[in-house]
């Protein structure tokens, strides 16, 4: 079965520095997808970005960007910049390409920003 | 164009009832996934719908069902509640095209049982 470990239950960061969030994730399979979703205190779980696991090029949303080491099975997200509005809870989430879709999450990642 | 929608957003029962939660999502998705976020056991996958059909289901009992109808929108049905159902439930919804599948997230319902 596939399973996603975020190992940091918090982290925070001063606002306009830069911050990683650590996600590690085991499958046997080849093809699949990562992704990054933040959950601010609305509690509406927003899309932050997405990695396909057959590009060899780590993804980048604006001030978002991910470092993908397939080998490694880590999918760490990078925020530059900070800003007051990234503060959230971050979920690292794993979906088999074909058959069921369904996301796995890992435990999540309390971001907090300092002023 | 409109995100998803989710009915109601908050819902108070007692224990033994019965609730059903309602989903609507993005125009031009087919697929529509539930989720429960319970506190302290993160996001659990409950159930996938496509097309009209069931195509997933997580490990729940029978008592958490589901429908999806013709215009794609969906209905979480619950029974016999218990205590430990209190939980967000979250919606999503995916069109299933040719690389974009990704799933974008309803509000949300805030499910209590006293």
């Amino acid at each position: 079965a596939q399973t996603v470990t975020q190992s940091q239950p918090e982290m925070s960061v001063q606002e306009a520095e830069t911050v990683t969030l650590s996600c590690t994730y085991d499958t046997s399979e080849s093809d699949y997808y990562l992704f990054w979703y933040k959950q601010p205190p609305s509690r509406q779980m927003i899309l932050v970005i997405r990695q396909e696991a057959y590009k060899q090029q780590n993804a980048t949303e604006n001030r978002f960007s991910v470092n993908f080491q397939k080998a490694a099975k880590s999918f760490s997200l990078k925020i530059s910049d900070s800003q007051l509005g990234d503060a959230a809870m971050y979920f690292c989430a794993y979906a088999f390409i074909q058959g069921a879709q369904k996301l796995v999450f890992g435990q999540g990642t309390r971001l907090t920003i300092n002023p | 164009e409109a995100g998803v929608t989710q009915s109601p957003t908050h819902l108070i029962k007692t224990r033994g009832q019965q609730v059903t939660l309602r989903c609507s999502p993005i125009s031009g998705h087919t697929s529509v996934y539930w989720y429960q976020q319970a506190l302290g056991l993160g996001l659990q996958f409950l159930l996938w719908y496509d097309e009209g059909e069931e195509r997933n289901r997580g490990n729940f009992p029978p008592r958490f069902s589901g429908r999806q109808f013709p215009n794609y929108s969906s209905e979480l049905n619950v029974n016999a509640l218990e205590l430990e159902d209190s939980a967000l439930y979250l919606c999503a919804s995916s069109s299933d095209r040719d690389g974009e599948d990704t799933q974008y997230f309803g509000p949300g319902t805030r499910l209590t049982v006293l």
